[in-house]
């Protein structure tokens, strides 16, 4: 998985807890990125990192927040969780933006149920 | 109407066959086109990665893109049950940062 883990692999929680999510990188890639997989709708991007400390929302963003104090850590927060952020939710890298440097590469993923 | 269109199936095929799987997208800013591959509780993994128009090959998988028709499509030969997974289209502009996916489409290879 290119140098990507994500940490748990499983989790189950109960609403209204707080839930936080790791991805781990040892590619030194720039570019890192949330996404939930639900059926029916895909992939869908949560928010993205470009950089340390800086980040931006994707297109399902609300409920959801982010940090990246360095290069290989991405954190996805859930600050306090629903049934509705029941998914599996991938972590992504790439080394760049714009054209030929935003074939991304995906981590195991994380299994999330929120009860 | 969702920028990538992509039919999820499953389509079901028996082994040797020719797969093509297709998709078609409404932003004609994109330039780039990705497939990648999903096994059943796996990560996406990057299969092919085509720049405009044209046809690239990989062994047994072919990409080709038609940015007129605004279609691309992905062509397996002699298709093996350890081809069975969901496959999923993705492309992006020139600029930006954040790819575009298509829901993906379930293939089984059957013996």
């Amino acid at each position: 998985d290119a140098g990507i883990t994500q940490s748990p692999r499983h989790k189950v929680t109960e609403t209204g807890t707080p839930v936080t999510l790791r991805c781990h990188q040892t590619e030194n890639h720039r570019y890192m990125y949330w996404y939930r997989q639900d059926p029916g709708h895909g992939l869908r991007l949560i928010h993205y990192s470009y950089g340390v400390k800086d980040t931006d929302k994707g297109e399902v963003s609300d409920g959801y927040s982010v940090s990246r104090s360095k290069t290989e850590d991405f954190l996805l927060t859930l600050e306090s969780a629903t049934s509705s952020q029941t998914s599996v939710y991938f972590c992504a890298i790439s080394g760049g933006a714009g054209g030929p440097y935003n074939e991304q590469f995906f981590g195991p993923g994380t299994r999330l149920t929120v009860l | 109407q969702k920028e990538v269109e992509q039919d999820p199936g499953p389509l079901s095929v028996p082994e040797g066959a020719i797969v093509s799987l297709n998709c078609t997208y409404s932003n004609s800013a994109f330039q780039y086109f990705m497939w990648y591959r999903q096994y059943s509780r796996k990560g996406p993994e990057l299969l092919m990665y085509t720049y405009s128009s044209g046809n690239k090959e990989d062994g047994r998988f072919t990409a080709q893109v038609d940015k007129s028709s605004k279609y691309i499509s992905l062509f397996i030969r002699d298709s093996q049950p350890s081809d069975s997974a969901t496959y999923l289209c993705a492309m992006i502009t020139g600029t930006a940062s954040k790819l575009t996916f298509g829901t993906g489409t379930r293939l089984q290879v059957t013996l």
